[in-house]
């Protein structure tokens, strides 16, 4: 089956430093690889989609790197800032083009400011 | 995008009664879907709800347990029906959007049984 990791431990950073987070994944080779925050009490909110064809992606101070051959995201978050704090979740179509995403547990970032 | 209105945003309630979480998007969708998010873990689909036809559940979760509704392009409900402790979670409805390579969520229900 398939299935998606990401951090379980928290990321706690400084301000203005990069934070990483990781995304890994088995077995089916998705077609395209999403990143999503959420905030507490709220529902998660679409951030970045990568291509298989992609190696990188950017949208302002974020970027994202998709690994086809490691099954591995990479999320940038560069010149962090404490209102980055939240828990960003990778997502993964498994259902072969119907679009229905299946998350990872998502990783925990705290910035200290 | 879609804005999507989900209420109630919590709830309490008794053990043994059912709740109704109800999902309002601003425009017409073909799917809707619900999710369960436990405390600490990933986002579970229960089932895909389409309109004019029955929902589709996912395994481990039964239409007696989590009835869903689909009146309308619009509009859509869950019951959690003879609720439990074990049924404390955030429950979560979505659509995709309008080119299939995202989704959009509610704020969520946090539902709490005692």
């Amino acid at each position: 089956s398939q299935k998606i990791e990401q951090n379980s431990e928290a990321l706690n950073i400084q301000e203005g430093k990069t934070a990483t987070l990781t995304c890994n994944y088995t077995n089916y080779s998705p077609a395209y690889l999403q990143w999503y925050r959420q905030d507490p009490g709220r529902g998660p909110v679409f951030l970045l989609l990568i291509r298989e064809n992609e190696k990188e992606k950017r949208k302002e101070r974020l970027k994202v790197t998709f690994d086809t051959t490691l099954k591995q995201s990479l999320f940038h978050i560069t010149a962090s800032q404490p209102a980055d704090s939240a828990t960003y979740l990778c997502a993964l179509d498994f259902s072969g083009g119907s679009y229905i995403p299946t998350f990872g547990r998502g990783t925990s970032l705290i910035v200290h400011p | 995008s879609a804005v999507i209105s989900q209420k109630p945003s919590r709830d309490i309630c008794q053990r043994g009664t059912s709740l109704t979480i109800q999902c309002q998007v601003d425009s017409q969708v073909t799917m809707m879907f619900w999710y369960r998010q436990q405390p600490g873990q990933s986002l579970t689909l229960i089932a895909t709800a389409n309109q004019g036809s029955e929902a589709t559940y996912e395994s481990g979760f039964v239409i007696d347990k989590f009835p869903i509704s689909r009146p309308n392009l619009t509009f859509s409900t869950l019951t959690v029906s003879n609720m439990s402790p074990e049924d404390s979670s955030i429950y979560l409805c979505s659509v995709p959007g309008t080119v299939n390579t995202e989704a959009f969520f509610g704020q969520g229900t946090r539902l709490t049984v005692v």
